[in-house]
C-alpha cells in the first residue's frame, strides 16, 4: 500500500482554471506539507499543517489553498491558474511529534502540473 | 536568509566506486539534518539523517558525516550502483524552524 498517495499524477489545464490535487496518507500522521519542486529540482516548502492546523504557510499567492478535512487528508486547491504555476507539487507528511521540523518527511510520487 | 546548498550540482561516478556528495549550510542553528534521493518521476525518499549531536552516521551502503565546524554535510556511497543514479538532496531544520529547508540538489550519474 502507498503511504502517501497524491492524485492526479498528471494534470494538464490552461491558464485562469481552478484546479486540486488531493493527498492522503495512511501512515498515521499528525502532519502534513505541500512542496514546490520547480525546473531546476528546487523543492520549496509551501504549507504545512498538524492535525488540521496550518502551521506553515510561506509566501505564496493566494490564489493557493490548502484544505484538510481530517489529519489523514490534506488537498491543495488552485484558484485562476498561471503560467508560472507550472512545477511538481509533493505531498509530504511526518509524524508531527517532534518539535520543529527535524522529523523524517515521507513523500508522495508528485502532481506534474502544466499550464497552457 | 539561510540556506542549504551542495557543491556540485553533477557528479559521475564508476560503477563500484564509492561517491561522494558534499553540503554547505549556513544556519549555525540548523541541528538536524536529512539526505533524501530522488529519481526520476518520483518523489523524494529518505535515506538517512543525523542531529548536531553527532559527527558520524552509518547505513546500509551509505554513511554520513556532519562538520558543525565549517557547517559542511557529506553523503558517502560506497560501492555505486545504477541504481543509485538519482537527484541528491540534503535538508536541514534548526529548533526555531518547523520545516525542513531544502538544497538544490546534485544529479548522479553511475557509469558502466
Amino acid at each position: 500500500d502507498t503511504a502517501v498517495s497524491q492524485t492526479p499524477k498528471y494534470l494538464v489545464t490552461q491558464m485562469g482554471n481552478d484546479k486540486s490535487i488531493k493527498c492522503e496518507q495512511n501512515l498515521g500522521h499528525d502532519t502534513m506539507y505541500w512542496y514546490k519542486q520547480d525546473s531546476k529540482k528546487f523543492l520549496k516548502i509551501m504549507f504545512s499543517y498538524n492535525n488540521k492546523e496550518l502551521i506553515i504557510n510561506e509566501t505564496v499567492p493566494n490564489r493557493f489553498s490548502p484544505k484538510s478535512p481530517d489529519k489523514a487528508h490534506l488537498n491543495l486547491h488552485i484558484n485562476s491558474l498561471e503560467l508560472g504555476d507550472s512545477a511538481v507539487y509533493f505531498c509530504a507528511s511526518s509524524q508531527g511529534g517532534v518539535a520543529g521540523g527535524r522529523e523524517t518527511q515521507y513523500f508522495g510520487p508528485g502532481t506534474r502540473l502544466l499550464v497552457l | 536568509g539561510e540556506s542549504v546548498g551542495l557543491h556540485l550540482p553533477t557528479l559521475s561516478v564508476q560503477e563500484g566506486d564509492n561517491s561522494i556528495i558534499n553540503c554547505a549550510y549556513s544556519n549555525s542553528a540548523s541541528d538536524y539534518f536529512i539526505w533524501y534521493k530522488q529519481e526520476s518521476g518520483k518523489g523524494p525518499q529518505f535515506i538517512i539523517d543525523i542531529r548536531s549531536n553527532m559527527d558520524k552516521r552509518q547505513g546500509q551502503r551509505v554513511t554520513v558525516l556532519l562538520n558543525k565546524t565549517v557547517k559542511h554535510l557529506s553523503l558517502q556511497i560506497a560501492a555505486t550502483q545504477p541504481g543509485d543514479s538519482a537527484v541528491y538532496f540534503c535538508a536541514e531544520s534548526s529548533g526555531s524552524a518547523r520545516q525542513l529547508t531544502f538544497g538544490s540538489g546534485t544529479q548522479l550519474t553511475v557509469l558502466p
